[in-house]
């Protein structure tokens, strides 16, 4: 597509359910990524895939959350056992790759905007 | 641990004033630097990068930024702001050993009354 595409674009649900957010990356760009922006905060880096795999899972806070893209393309990032401090903006990036370099340019979609009550 | 801090959270200014919103990065090695602006209602766009050469980089609608590598520093600048440059403008880095990673500062919220 022309851009990053992220569904929803808002999810309200309560503390304890499960929630799946997904990203439709920019067509041929081989990375993915994940961030989450908490109010007042910048974006926080949560995992980076290249291809199908997770190469960077680092940013991930805990084991409630869990990311996939089994494809290469779409990505899901799952999030078990919802709390009130999960709410935040997730926003999904992609990149062409990585050069050489690491000049790398990430494309953002607008975010979904998780709410847990 | 590596992080961007931006000094100021929110500027006000008149049209036509010059901005300078300030950005220092902590780390040692090579960086790479970003400016992304997120205007009311959209997402987050790239202003400028810098990779490497000149340190002074100039950017889409009039910006420019100045990387300092001895004062770890990434400033933006416009000489002259208009009412619809109001936004909220986040300073990035990645680093050698995690370009896949970009450190976000806190962004700097720009106000411009006409």
């Amino acid at each position: 597509g022309a851009g990053v595409s992220q569904t929803p674009s808002n999810k309200v649900t309560e503390k304890g359910k499960y929630v799946e957010l997904r990203c439709d990356p920019i067509s041929g760009h081989t990375a993915l990524y994940w961030y989450r922006q908490s109010l007042g905060q910048g974006p926080e880096f949560l995992i980076y895939f290249q291809g199908t795999g997770a190469a960077d899972d680092s940013g991930l806070p805990n084991d409630r959350f869990f990311a996939v893209r089994p494809e290469g393309s779409v990505s899901t990032l799952k999030i078990q056992r919802t709390e009130r401090g999960d709410s935040a903006v997730y926003l999904c990036a992609s990149s062409p790759g990585q050069g050489i370099s690491g000049a790398n340019v990430l494309t953002f979609g607008a975010g979904s905007r998780l709410t847990v009550l | 641990a590596q992080s961007v801090s931006q000094h100021n959270h929110h500027v006000i200014l008149s049209e036509a004033a010059s901005l300078e919103l300030g950005c220092n990065y902590s780390y040692g090695g090579t960086v790479n630097l970003f400016w992304y602006v997120q205007y009311p209602g959209q997402h987050l766009q790239l202003l400028l990068k810098y990779f490497s050469g000149d340190p002074l980089v100039k950017g889409i609608k009039g910006f420019e930024a100045e990387f300092i590598k001895s004062k770890f520093s990434f400033n933006l600048r416009k000489p002259s702001v208009q009412w619809s440059d109001t936004a909220e403008y986040f300073c990035a880095f990645s680093f050698s050993g995690g370009y896949n990673k970009l450190i976000f500062g806190a962004g700097t919220r720009l106000a411009v009354h006409p």
